[in-house]
């Protein structure tokens, strides 16, 4: 157990829907990290919240949102859902390079 | 070229033997490494960190770091049937640790009883 804790565990949505995905990262940690994972695929970063500010994107569109709260828990948004954007997502947690993942949320878009 | 490449596998070993398990990179400024391990239906386990060139061995696990070659790798000794999963070979993005990971496909590996 890492002691990062995700909700849902799973979801699901129709196309041109909105979804939040929550995640509370690991006592101690001072940084938290989405990433997608597609079936078969490794896990893509999305985005990383330092401090409650957005701290690097990856290759995802601006419909793909975030929050991060001053207790270090944080939210992904995204609007707009496409088929495509039916995958695992997950949160990590970290305090330096090492990043610990949560059980992930599995999204599924119809 | 991808920035983190794996064979998807499978890899298929019988019980007991030594699993290898190869990643090459393409960012030459990449400073951090990481072995992760995948359950199906579940999330990634980090297994494996290294950072410096040669070998860290940690139990059953030892991982190897060539920066000159861009090339990383997980070897697995006496493997078990409980090893069977997808392991993700990681890079940190750029030369500043920052925790921004770029993940290779995961290779699958059996450990055939």
């Amino acid at each position: 157990e890492t002691g990062v804790t995700q909700s849902p565990t799973h979801l699901i949505k129709t196309r041109g829907q909105q979804v939040t995905l929550r995640c509370s990262s690991q006592s101690g940690h001072n940084t938290v990290s989405w990433y997608q994972q597609a079936l078969g695929q490794g896990p893509q970063f999305i985005f990383q919240y330092y401090r409650e500010e957005e701290n690097g994107r990856g290759n995802f569109p601006p419909r793909f949102s975030g929050l991060q709260f001053p207790n270090y828990s944080s939210e992904l948004n995204v609007n707009a859902l496409e088929l495509d954007d039916s995958a695992l997502y997950l949160c990590a947690s970290g305090l330096a390079v090492e990043q610990f993942f949560g059980p992930g949320t599995r999204l599924t878009v119809l | 070229q991808k920035e983190v490449e794996q064979n998807s596998g499978p890899l298929s070993v019988p019980e007991g033997a030594i699993a290898s398990l190869n990643c090459t990179y393409s960012d030459r400024g990449s400073q951090s490494f990481f072995w992760y391990r995948q359950y199906s239906g579940k999330s990634p386990e980090l297994i494996m960190s290294i950072y410096s060139n040669g070998d860290k061995e940690d139990g059953r696990f030892t991982a190897q770091l060539n920066k000159a070659s861009q090339y990383v790798s997980l070897l697995i000794r006496d493997s078990q049937p409980s090893d069977s999963a997808t392991y993700l070979c990681a890079v940190n993005r750029g030369s500043s640790n920052t925790g921004k990971l770029i993940f290779g496909q995961g290779t699958t590996l059996q450990v055939k009883p």
